[in-house]
């Protein structure tokens, strides 16, 4: 099986920046995504690390160290429409299981 | 074509009803799969079909009835649903099993 981890909430200021972290245990890793889902809307497709290191997409990093079954995903130059739940996943096995989601909520 | 559709959008249904939930993908994905999402919960993984042929099942009860009839469909039959089984139902894809999955809007089911 897999076990995932993230922080429950997350509170930020407009135009901060924001690491949500997550950790993970799980046989067969074959990657790790994360998602955004804005409540009552389906989940979204962020970024994608297989490999070690740093993948950076505009606003939006995600890192991953497979050693330590660590990843953070960083926001930054946080903007209002960022508060949603931000979904750690990970494929083990070639089965996808989701963390429970940090609820960001960004603040004027 | 980047998109998952899914219908209907909302489904009220009694115990004793049949229906049927729809998914749709374009994108020629080869791996589909259905998801069950309560409120402040994450997606709980259902079903998974892998070029067309049922990959993964969860356990899930027989009154769920996934099909794949081609590699751009997905339907979950539903019978004599229970009202637990209210929730937010999400179908996905991927180019394969293991890979980025996009996910369709979802059915927000209601059993009464």
């Amino acid at each position: 099986g897999q076990n995932i981890d993230q922080p429950t909430e997350m509170t930020a200021t407009e135009g901060a920046i924001v690491q949500i972290n997550c950790t993970y245990q799980t046989s067969g890793f074959n990657g790790l995504f994360w998602y955004q889902q804005h409540a009552g809307e389906a989940p979204t497709f962020l970024s994608y690390n297989v490999l070690d290191g740093l993948e950076e997409k505009g606003r939006f990093s995600s890192f991953l160290s497979r050693s330590k079954g660590y990843s953070y995903l960083l926001l930054k130059e946080l903007q209002m429409k960022d508060s949603a739940s931000y979904l750690c996943a990970v494929v083990g096995d070639y089965k996808l299981s989701f963390g429970a989601g940090t609820t960001v909520t960004v603040r004027a | 074509d980047t998109e998952v559709t899914q219908t209907p959008k909302h489904l009220v249904m009694g115990m004793t009803n049949k229906k049927s939930l729809k998914c749709e993908q374009h994108m020629g994905h080869r791996a589909m799969y259905w998801y069950k999402q309560k409120a402040k919960k994450p997606p709980e993984l259902m079903f998974v079909y892998s070029y067309e042929k049922l990959s993964i099942n969860e356990s899930v009860p027989s009154r769920f009835s996934p099909e794949c009839p081609n590699s751009s469909l997905l339907n979950l039959h539903l019978h004599a649903l229970q009202p637990e089984d209210s929730a937010l139902y999400l179908c996905a894809s991927s180019q394969e099993e293991g890979a980025e999955q996009y996910f369709g809007p979802g059915t927000r089911l209601t059993v009464t």
